[in-house]
């Protein structure tokens, strides 16, 4: 069983729709990333969270500690949005990572 | 601002021989830096942390002496991959944070290693 578990790992959304990709772990944290990885392998750090909630533009990120839970959303998705989320952990010196979700959006 | 590069993007190099990468911070000083390392369709593994001036710490199943890396500046770090092997073929990513570990991680672009 993975630390971090993501769902879902493919997304295909419509122009517009509200996006949302979750992440679950299981070890104790103090703080989570959002990340996002273009085609070609570019990666942005989109988010660094210890509690409650994010915005940055049309994402939104939150995660609940207790229930070692964290959600990532996107408004008005668009297709410059279509790329791999991956939600990562870490505890102590060890980082954990999950799959990623792979999000497309059709024009 | 915060832009981190890698060089070579790609390199193709016959088994045996030793490959450096390099990763740079073009407009901040990084204190820390991180090397990856990914497998096709699979996330990233964390391959070793660095501090500048020090040595690298490396993640558990992580052969230092395969993976050397050097942080010898503030916005340098170097990966090389000694006596490559087709198995170390993989995308190797770095990122560099102005504080520690749970600062903000920029990435760079990749490097693209295939070892024939």
């Amino acid at each position: 069983k993975n630390e971090v578990e993501q769902s879902p790992q493919n997304l295909t959304a419509q122009e517009g729709e509200f996006i949302t990709i979750n992440c679950s772990y299981s070890v104790g944290i103090s703080a989570l990333h959002w990340l996002q990885q273009h085609p070609g392998g570019g990666i942005v750090s989109l988010f660094m969270l210890s509690s409650g909630k994010k915005k940055h533009g049309r994402l939104i990120a939150t995660i609940n500690i207790q229930e070692k839970h964290s959600s990532l959303h996107i408004t008005a998705s668009h297709p410059r949005d279509s790329a791999v989320y991956i939600c990562a952990v870490k505890r102590g010196n060890q980082f954990y990572f999950g799959t990623g979700t792979s999000l497309t959006v059709i024009p | 601002g915060a832009v981190v590069s890698q060089h070579p993007s790609r390199v193709i190099c016959k088994s045996g021989t030793s490959v450096k990468i390099e990763c740079r911070s073009l407009d901040f000083q990084a204190t820390t830096m991180f090397w990856y390392r990914q497998f096709p369709k699979q996330s990233l593994m964390l391959m070793a942390t660095s501090n500048e001036g020090s040595k690298a710490t490396y993640e558990q199943g992580v052969e230092k002496d395969k993976f050397l890396i050097n942080h010898a500046s503030l916005t340098l770090s170097t990966l090389t991959v000694t006596s490559a092997h087709p198995e170390d073929s993989s995308f190797y990513i770095c990122s560099a944070s102005k504080g520690g570990a749970w600062d903000t991680q920029y990435f760079g672009p990749g490097t693209r290693l295939t070892v024939l």
